[in-house]
């Protein structure tokens, strides 16, 4: 089964960028990593979704290296309302939809 | 606007009491799912439906069933709650199988069984 590891929680300043990585050792071959972004009292969103090397939309970029063990979720300059619970999602090679596995998530603080 | 609704933000049970939470999507969407959130374990697949009253157990679907007898609307029943299922559960939808689309989420219902 697929495991994903994020570190629990991160600190930063405004305007800073924050990087957070996500290993995921069993990843399937097709699958993309998606990343979701949870604000208090609020279902997950989705922020970006990517296969490898690099995507960027409007919100963040992801980093994927050739390996795919692992994807960096890369948020420029963030403000205070980038406060929230990020989380990476994979697929398991045993296949399935009921393989789709979350992260724990990674518990971001903007501070002032 | 997507919207996934649930029917109840907070709900308080008793043990032993049959449970019921809806999820409704106004997407026309295929697939409806069950996940549960609890600190430090992330969210969790109960259950998944791809169609009307088609569906498939997720990771941890003991103590659980569901019933789609609708295309919007999902729910979750739990037979006879317990306190370790005291947790916050969220339905998402997405418009095809394919397991890489984008699911969209409801608000969650925060769930107690006393």
């Amino acid at each position: 089964l697929a495991k994903t590891t994020q570190p629990i929680s991160m600190d930063s300043y405004e305007g800073q960028e924050v990087n957070i990585t996500c290993s995921h050792n069993n990843i399937a071959t097709n699958d993309y990593i998606t990343w979701y972004q949870q604000f208090p009292s609020q279902g997950p969103r989705f922020i970006i979704q990517g296969y490898k090397t690099k995507v960027t939309n409007e919100v963040a970029s992801l980093f994927i290296p050739a390996d795919r063990k692992s994807s960096t979720l890369s948020l420029p300059r963030v403000s205070l309302s980038d406060t929230a619970v990020y989380y990476c999602l994979v697929g398991d090679q045993s296949g399935g939809y009921n393989k789709l596995i979350f992260g724990a998530g990674t518990r971001l603080a903007v501070h002032p | 606007d997507v919207k996934v609704t649930q029917s109840s933000r907070y709900l308080v049970k008793r043990t032993g009491e049959k449970v019921f939470l809806e999820c409704v999507q106004d997407m026309d969407h295929e697939n409806m799912f069950w996940y549960r959130q609890d600190p430090g374990l992330g969210l969790r697949l109960i259950y998944f439906s791809y169609d009307v009253k088609m569906k498939e157990k997720g990771d941890i679907p003991e103590g659980y069933s569901v019933s789609r007898e609708k295309k919007e609307r999902f729910s979750l029943i739990l037979e006879s709650a317990s306190t370790n299922q005291t947790s916050m559960y969220l339905c998402a939808s997405s418009p095809f199988l394919d397991r890489d689309n984008e699911q969209f989420f409801g608000p969650g219902t925060r769930l107690t069984v006393l």
